[in-house]
């Protein structure tokens, strides 16, 4: 049982490139979420999906795009990398409402 | 969601009791209290949540005031590895968003 797994954990990319962020987990959860976090900061919720095929905005959603097309499997993609894209990305899950989210261990994003 | 003020900062001694204040004076009654905690830049991890009544598990207790407005993260014997960032978080469970702020910094001295 490997919990939330993300894939890169590491990354550099150039400005204008495109990339995609692969978040699984291996709990049947209903709820996946992708949060950035920049340096000092507390997360803030990019994208997240209430189930197999729906995808909802978050706090941040300017310059992503997501794909929750199998339950255990949330993609972020980014279409045209920006600096200030530069941070830590954390995915996570969750069985339902009002119960604990399980986080991954991130991946690290450096736009130059 | 109701937003929550904690400190920036507090420290303890280890073995000793850290009580780690939070206030959330704009509750709402179907919103919950949650505690993460996040060591180093790993991602964060579950402590504790609870809705009107104190809970205790085997990391943590919660302590919530009876009008809701404040509660209080106990970790019973601080370890150096309790050394963390702690977010109290409030959240009405709807598609269970959270809602994180800066946090507290609790450093566990020797």
């Amino acid at each position: 049982n490997a919990g939330v797994t993300q894939t890169p954990k590491f990354r550099v990319l150039k400005t204008g490139q495109s990339m995609t962020l692969l978040c699984a987990q291996d709990m049947n959860h209903e709820y996946m979420y992708w949060y950035r976090q920049d340096p000092g900061m507390g997360l803030r919720l990019i994208h997240y999906s209430v189930g197999e095929g729906t995808t909802a905005k978050g706090e941040v959603p300017d310059g992503y795009n997501v794909s929750r097309l199998k339950k255990q499997n949330f993609l972020l993609g980014l279409e045209s990398a920006a600096p200030s894209q530069t941070s830590v990305y954390f995915c996570a899950s969750a069985r339902q409402t009002n119960t604990e989210a399980f986080f991954g261990q991130g991946t690290r994003l450096t736009v130059v | 969601d109701a937003k929550t003020t904690q400190p920036p900062s507090m420290d303890c001694a280890e073995g000793r009791a850290a009580n780690l204040p939070c206030n959330h004076s704009t509750i709402s009654g179907n919103e919950y209290v949650y505690w993460y905690r996040q060591i180093h830049s790993q991602g964060p991890q579950y402590i504790i949540h609870g809705l009107k009544n104190n809970e205790t598990n085997e990391m943590a207790s919660l302590i919530i005031t009876e009008d809701r407005k404040s509660s209080t993260l106990i970790l019973p014997h601080a370890t150096l590895r309790d050394t963390a960032v702690y977010y109290c978080i409030v959240s009405s469970g709807a598609n269970s968003k959270l809602t994180f702020g800066k946090g507290i910094t609790l450093s566990v001295r020797p």
